[in-house]
């Protein structure tokens, strides 16, 4: 079945380093993948998808490329922002079901 | 301004106590779905519904109804609740299922099972 693999966190970084978060998926079609953040005490929101081989996705900063030939759609920023602490959740849509990766802790220090 | 709402926010019961936890969302949206967060297991799908009087199961299913009578509504109910059914509980919403459709998600139900 569908799945999806993304790095154990936590992650621990210094403001203005560079982040990368790696996401893997196993899907039998032709899925679209996302990046969901989640803040304390709040629901998930969508930070980006991408619906395509080769698309790249992006938002505030934050970028990821769904690519086909690795299954992989890594999340990266250049330079993060003590505010972009927070859980980020990989995730596939397979016509009728979304899945999750288990979600991997940012926190990001002054 | 568009939300996915769930009530309560916080529930301690006891093992047995059946229970409802709300859904409503107020952008018309065709799909709603409802999730589990657990620690080292992320999110997990328990129902999901296409529309009105469609519903139908994800991966984690037992123990647990829906019923899609209304648009808006999307109810998840509890008849026995366990212990393991202890979690943090989402409700989200898209304007239909599909290719890109983004979920819209409610700010989660905290329930304790004792």
């Amino acid at each position: 079945g569908d799945s999806v693999t993304q790095m154990e966190g936590p992650v621990t970084l210094s403001e203005e380093a560079f982040l990368t978060i790696n996401c893997t998926y196993t899907a039998t079609g032709y899925p679209s993948l996302f990046w969901y953040v989640q803040y304390p005490g709040e629901g998930l929101q969508l930070l980006l998808k991408a619906t395509k081989a080769d698309d790249k996705g992006s938002n505030k900063g934050f970028e990821a490329t769904y690519r086909k030939e690795t299954t992989s759609f890594h999340l990266e920023k250049g330079s993060v922002q003590v505010s972009d602490s927070a859980v980020y959740f990989c995730a596939l849509d397979d016509s009728n079901q979304f899945y999750f990766g288990t979600g991997t802790s940012l926190t990001v220090i002054p | 301004e568009a939300q996915v709402t769930q009530n309560p926010r916080y529930l301690i019961t006891v093992t047995g106590k059946k229970l409802t936890v709300t859904c409503s969302q107020n952008m018309n949206h065709e799909y709603m779905s409802w999730y589990r967060q657990d620690p080292g297991l992320g999110l997990r799908q328990i129902y999901y519904s296409m529309n009105v009087e469609v519903t139908d199961k994800g991966d984690v299913p037992e123990g647990y109804k829906v019923s899609r009578k209304e648009k808006r509504n999307f109810p998840l109910i509890l008849e026995s609740p366990s212990p393991n059914q202890t979690s943090l509980y989402f409700c989200a919403s898209s304007r239909r299922q599909g290719r890109s459709e983004k979920l819209f998600f409610g700010s989660g139900t905290q329930l304790s099972v004792l």
